[in-house]
């Protein structure tokens, strides 16, 4: 799977727009670009995934570029409970039975009141 | 649909004991994957099941590590003569096959071993 590339850490404050960079230069044509997120204690959950086209869901936006070669996770209105690590994956679509997923270390979202 | 759940969620064991984790995933998922994840790190691929056949193993997986899905629904994760790196925080997760096969995870299991 190729590499994703992420900030360490951003920091945001409550009910502010939040946007987190991804840069994956090495992306391949059949690649979904993933993002999952893990609040503290808890696994990590699904928020959003795209292939070219920008997508939105109850939970975030996805803008991609037009070279696919990074993208950006838009949270609207950050909250406090939207502190949580994020991880940019990318996905194969052709990888038949190489189903796992390869974590990073992803950005830390601290959200300030 | 209750989710993917673990148990136990916290086990502390002495090195050299052997300890059994157990994961039920999402009713009609027929994927199950565990991870492990240490502090400050991204989860860690250990395994995959399609139904009841392991179809990846991680070289992390060592020969300590065995994982099973007998009946291809709940599975198990047992660690063998545990030691002190094995403690991390072990996750389970589940997809249905097709389409993006989101990953479903569970709280995990934090693994303490003394």
């Amino acid at each position: 799977d190729a590499k994703t590339t992420q900030p360490n850490s951003m920091e945001s404050n409550e009910e502010e727009p939040v946007h987190l960079p991804c840069n994956h230069s090495t992306i391949s044509g059949t690649d979904y670009i993933h993002w999952y997120r893990q609040l503290p204690s808890q696994g990590p959950e699904y928020v959003i995934h795209g292939l070219t086209s920008n997508v939105n869901n109850r939970m975030a936006s996805l803008a991609i570029a037009e070279d696919r070669k990074s993208s950006t996770l838009i949270l609207h209105r950050a909250t406090l409970r939207d502190a949580a690590v994020y991880y940019c994956i990318l996905r194969d679509a052709n990888a038949g039975n190489n189903r796992k997923l390869i974590w990073g270390l992803g950005t830390s979202l601290a959200v300030n009141p | 649909d209750t989710g993917v759940s673990q148990n136990p969620r916290h086990k502390i064991t002495k090195r050299g004991q052997n300890v059994t984790f157990r994961c039920d995933p999402i009713s009609e998922h027929n994927r199950l994957y565990w991870y492990r994840q240490t502090l400050g790190q991204g989860p860690e691929f250990l395994t995959y099941f399609q139904n009841e056949a392991q179809l990846e193993k991680s070289r992390l997986l060592s020969d300590r590590f065995s994982a099973e899905r007998p009946k291809g629904s709940f599975s198990t994760l047992e660690i063998q003569r545990t030691e002190q790196g094995d403690s991390a925080m072990y996750l389970c997760a589940s997809s249905l096959r097709g389409g993006q096969d989101t990953q479903y995870f569970g709280p995990g299991t934090r693994l303490t071993v003394l």
